[in-house]
């Protein structure tokens, strides 16, 4: 069974641009979230897709934005980019939501990086 | 508000000595609990979740209701251990927040 994979796996971009990262669930789990990982702050969540609804949402201003496909891949952008948004993204997905003992999969993640 | 908290972002330690990453936690439901380990170059896995009561890698952890914690203890540390350690909430049924991490050292 294929592990979570997320795509690219590194990008560099300049301030203000934007940029969209890719995430494909392990086959069968219909829930996918989005982490932020820094040295500083180690792993905020940003959101939580199910059945192409964002279900959970972290605290992270709007420029930060995600969707979810019938497929249950999904994508996270970010607009305006900040130097403060370099940091790895990490893909997490789950069979399910709602299920407490259901553990998180996590993908190797994309190292972005904002000069 | 929930939240977890863990203290220590660095704790170092030599071989052979026992290890207590602590965790403690804010929820006033009934709290489910995990530690992720992170490992150089590896992706964030599972190691151990308190419902299963299981030792992974010699580790255990222990939900104490009383003082709110889920520390991770092992007796014996070995260099393989040296990893990023995540402590995470599950309230609410489905919505999972984590700690900020301790990264262990474990020197020779």
């Amino acid at each position: 069974k294929a592990g979570v994979t997320q795509t690219p796996r590194y990008l560099i971009k300049t301030r203000g641009q934007q940029v969209t990262l890719s995430c494909s669930p392990i086959s069968g789990h219909r829930s996918v979230s989005w982490y932020q990982q820094t040295p500083g702050q180690g792993l905020q969540f940003l959101f939580e897709y199910f059945s192409e609804t964002q279900r959970n949402k972290g605290n992270f201003p709007g420029r930060f934005s995600g969707r979810q496909f019938s497929n249950s891949r999904s994508e996270m952008n970010v607009s305006t980019l900040e130097l403060g948004d370099s940091a790895l993204y990490l893909c997490a997905s789950r069979i399910a939501i709602g299920q407490t003992n259901e553990k998180l999969f996590f993908g190797s993640g994309t190292q972005l990086s904002v000069l | 508000a929930q939240r977890v908290t863990q203290p220590e972002k660095l704790l170092s330690v030599f071989k052979g000595a026992p290890v207590e990453l602590k965790c403690n936690y804010s929820y006033s439901g009934s709290p489910e609990l995990f530690w992720y380990v992170q490992y150089s170059r590896q992706r964030l896995q599972l190691l151990l979740r308190h419902i299963s009561r299981e030792s992974i890698k010699g580790f255990t952890a222990d939900l104490n209701k009383g003082e709110t914690s889920f520390h991770l203890k092992k007796p014996f540390a070995q260099e393989e251990d040296s990893a990023m350690y995540y402590c995470a909430l599950i309230y609410n049924t489905d919505k999972l927040i984590f700690g900020t991490g301790t990264r262990l050292q474990v020197f020779p």
